[in-house]
C-alpha cells in the first residue's frame, strides 16, 4: 500500500501570496496517476488537479501540479480568498487502495 | 453533466447495519467505476472501496473485510454500499465518487488511471448507542 505524507499540516498566508502544499508518497506513483482535491467546510472534495499536472475542467490556471517519483508539489501562484480549504492529494495507481494524504488545511 | 445524489442522514445503533444509495444521472452508469469515501468529524478521507457494474467487479480496503458490501442497480443508475456491525468509529459522512471515464480495467478486478471526477453530496452516518 502507497502511503502519502503530506505537508506542512497547516499553512497560514494571506491573499495575494504564493502556496506550495507538498505530497510525499511511500514509494514510487507509477505513470503519474496522482491528483490533488480541494474540500471546503460542509462540502465534498472537488477535483483540481490530476496525472500530476493536469487541470481538471473550471479550475483556474492559478493551480498548477508538479513532481514524479514520490516527490509532488501543487502550488496556488496567487491566493483568492476562495482557496482557504483543505487540500489532499491521492494516489490512483494501478493497485488499490487509492490511498489519499491526510490533507494540507490551507488558512489565512 | 454527470451528478451523484445520496441518500440522506442515518442514525444508527451499535451492532447495526447502514445501507446508503448513490443515484447518477447523466453518463452511461454501467461503464461507471464508482467509489466509496469516508470522513470521520474533524478527519481525513478514507477510500474504502469500489464497485465496477460493466465488469460486475468490486474490491475493497482491507479493514472493511467482512463488513462491506457494494452492490449496483443498472436499472437505476443507483450504486449502494451496505456496511454491518457497526461501530462508533464508523460515525462519519460517507461519500461516493465517480472514477474519470479515461479509467483503464485491471484483470484483478479494479480500476485505475484515473481520478475521481464527480463526488456526491456526502451522507451523514452518527452511529450511537
Amino acid at each position: 500500500e502507497i502511503v502519502l505524507t503530506q505537508s506542512p499540516g497547516t499553512l497560514s498566508l494571506s491573499p495575494g501570496e504564493r502556496a506550495t502544499l507538498s505530497c510525499r508518497a511511500s514509494q514510487s506513483v507509477s505513470s503519474s496517476y496522482l491528483a490533488w482535491y480541494q474540500q471546503k467546510p460542509g462540502q465534498a472534495p472537488r477535483l483540481l488537479i490530476y496525472g500530476v499536472s493536469r487541470r481538471a475542467t473550471g479550475i483556474p490556471d492559478r493551480f498548477s501540479g508538479s513532481g514524479s517519483g514520490t516527490d509532488f508539489t501543487l502550488t496556488i501562484s496567487r491566493l483568492e480568498p476562495e482557496d482557504f480549504a483543505v487540500y489532499y492529494c491521492q494516489q490512483y495507481d494501478d493497485s488499490p487502495p487509492h490511498t489519499f494524504g491526510q490533507g494540507t488545511k490551507l488558512e489565512i | 453533466q454527470v451528478q451523484l445524489v445520496q441518500s440522506g442522514a442515518e442514525v444508527k445503533k451499535l451492532g447495526s447495519s447502514v445501507k446508503i444509495s448513490c443515484k447518477a444521472s447523466g453518463g452511461t452508469f454501467s461503464r461507471f467505476a464508482i467509489n466509496w469515501v469516508r470522513q470521520a468529524p474533524g478527519q481525513g478521507l478514507e477510500w474504502m472501496g469500489e464497485i465496477i457494474p460493466l465488469f460486475a467487479s468490486t474490491n475493497h480496503a482491507e479493514k472493511f473485510q467482512g463488513r462491506v458490501t457494494m452492490t449496483a442497480d443498472e436499472s437505476t443508475s443507483t450504486a449502494y454500499m451496505e456496511l454491518t456491525s457497526l461501530t462508533s468509529d464508523d460515525t462519519a459522512v460517507y461519500y461516493c465518487a465517480k472514477v474519470g471515464e479515461g479509467y483503464y480495467y485491471h484483470s484483478s478486478g479494479y480500476s485505475y488511471g484515473d481520478a475521481f471526477d464527480i463526488w456526491g453530496q456526502g451522507t451523514m452516518v452518527s452511529v450511537s448507542s
